[in-house]
Formats: structure tokens, C-alpha cells, sequence
């Protein structure tokens, strides 16, 4: 089946330095989203790709979706205190439903 | 406030017990999900309805029992759980079940099963 892989597990930044995340599909992908969760909270939608090479931006954050459409990644420039959480990427390729990678927790140390 | 709101957000139950999670969404959805949370796991899907029809069970044990009256409202029954169930239960909604719609979660329900 369908699988979806999320690297790195952890990361630990200092504020003000910028962070990845990546996310890499085992199939072609007919598009991907984006979700983060705060500490104790639930998974918010942030963000959804659907076209080859896409590149999106919400403020620091900055979303790209691969050309071939089976990666994408998540970039955060000079990270603050605020940005703490983890960050799922969700996607589908033939399946209905969206299928997550186990995320990335990001810590920033003041 | 997501709209999408689960009852209760903790629930601590033996594993003789039965218990009911509750979940209501008042964003107009047709879809509506159960997903399970663990330490250092992603996210797993267990159920998905749409339009009150339940199109996926995902090898979810029978001891956890789906129930949607309407589009609204969808219930997990817990019944002779194991501690290893113990988990952050996620509802979810979409305006239907596609994977390019937004999904909607809930803030949880916390099981822990003693």
C-alpha cells in the first residue's frame, strides 16, 4: 500500500534559525497537505499541493511539491517560539483517503 | 473552536467496561473519521463514513464498534479494551470523502485503559 515517509522525527532549533521537514511518497501523489499540531492540541490544516513543482508560501513558511509528485517539503524561516508543534504532511495517490507520515516534532529553544 | 467537537476529552475506563466516544460537526460535512493517535506513531486511520455509509474499516479490532446516525454525528463504542488502546482519539471531517478535501479535526478524546 500506500506509504508516506517523514524526516526528520525530531528537531531541535535555536530561535531564529530556519528548519525542513520532508516527506516522501512511495507512489505518485495527486496531491499533499500540510497539517500542524500544537503541543496537547489536534492537527490544523496549513496548506494543500496539487500541481508538479508547486511552491507556496504562508509568511516564513514556504511548501514545495516535487516535480515527479512524490515528495514535498515544509521550510520555516527564522523559527520562533510560536512555530513549536509537529508537522504532518498527509497524501493520496489512488487511495480515497489521505495517508500521513508520523511527523515532525520541532522544538525551538529560546 | 474547529467544528468539530468530542466528547469527553478524557476518559479513563477498565477493560471490562463499555464506554462511548462522541463526536458532532457542525461545518456541513458528509464525511466523518476516526483516527488513533500513539506515541512516536502516525496517525491511523480507523473509519471513514461518507454520507452515513461506512466505506472503510482499516483491520480495526471488533472490540471498537463505529456507529453514525447522520452526517453530524459519529460514536466509537469501546468495549473489553486493551491498555496498549490507550491513545489520543481523533474525530475528523471533510466536506466528503475525497482525499483533496481539507479535513477538519477534533480536539480528541484521551483514553487511557487501566
Amino acid at each position: 500500500g500506500q506509504q508516506v515517509m517523514q524526516i526528520p522525527q525530531y528537531q531541535h532549533v535555536q530561535e531564529g534559525e530556519d528548519f525542513t521537514t520532508y516527506c516522501n511518497s512511495s507512489t505518485t501523489l495527486s496531491n499533499i497537505q500540510w497539517y500542524k499540531q500544537r503541543p496537547g492540541g489536534h492537527p490544523v490544516f496549513l496548506i494543500q499541493l496539487v500541481k508538479s513543482g508547486e511552491v507556496k508560501k504562508q509568511k516564513r513558511l514556504t511548501f514545495q511539491f516535487g516535480e515527479a509528485k512524490k515528495n514535498s517539503s515544509l521550510h520555516i524561516t527564522a523559527t520562533q517560539t510560536t512555530d513549536v508543534g509537529t508537522y504532518f504532511c498527509g497524501g493520496s495517490g489512488s487511495a480515497r483517503q489521505l495517508t500521513f507520515g508520523s511527523g515532525t516534532q520541532l522544538t525551538v529553544l529560546p | 473552536e474547529t467544528g468539530v467537537t468530542q466528547t469527553p476529552r478524557h476518559l479513563v475506563m477498565g477493560m471490562t467496561n463499555k464506554k462511548s466516544l462522541k463526536c458532532e460537526q457542525h461545518l456541513g460535512h458528509n464525511a466523518m473519521y476516526w483516527y488513533k493517535q500513539s506515541a512516536k506513531k502516525p496517525l491511523e486511520l480507523m473509519f471513514v463514513y461518507n454520507f452515513k455509509e461506512q466505506t472503510e474499516n482499516n483491520s480495526v479490532p471488533s472490540r471498537f464498534s463505529p456507529e453514525c446516525p447522520n452526517s453530524s454525528h459519529l460514536f466509537l463504542h469501546l468495549h473489553t479494551l486493551q491498555p496498549e488502546d490507550s491513545a489520543l482519539y481523533l474525530c475528523a471531517s471533510s466536506q466528503t470523502e475525497s482525499s483533496g478535501n481539507t479535513i477538519y479535526f477534533g480536539e480528541g478524546s484521551w483514553l487511557t485503559v487501566v
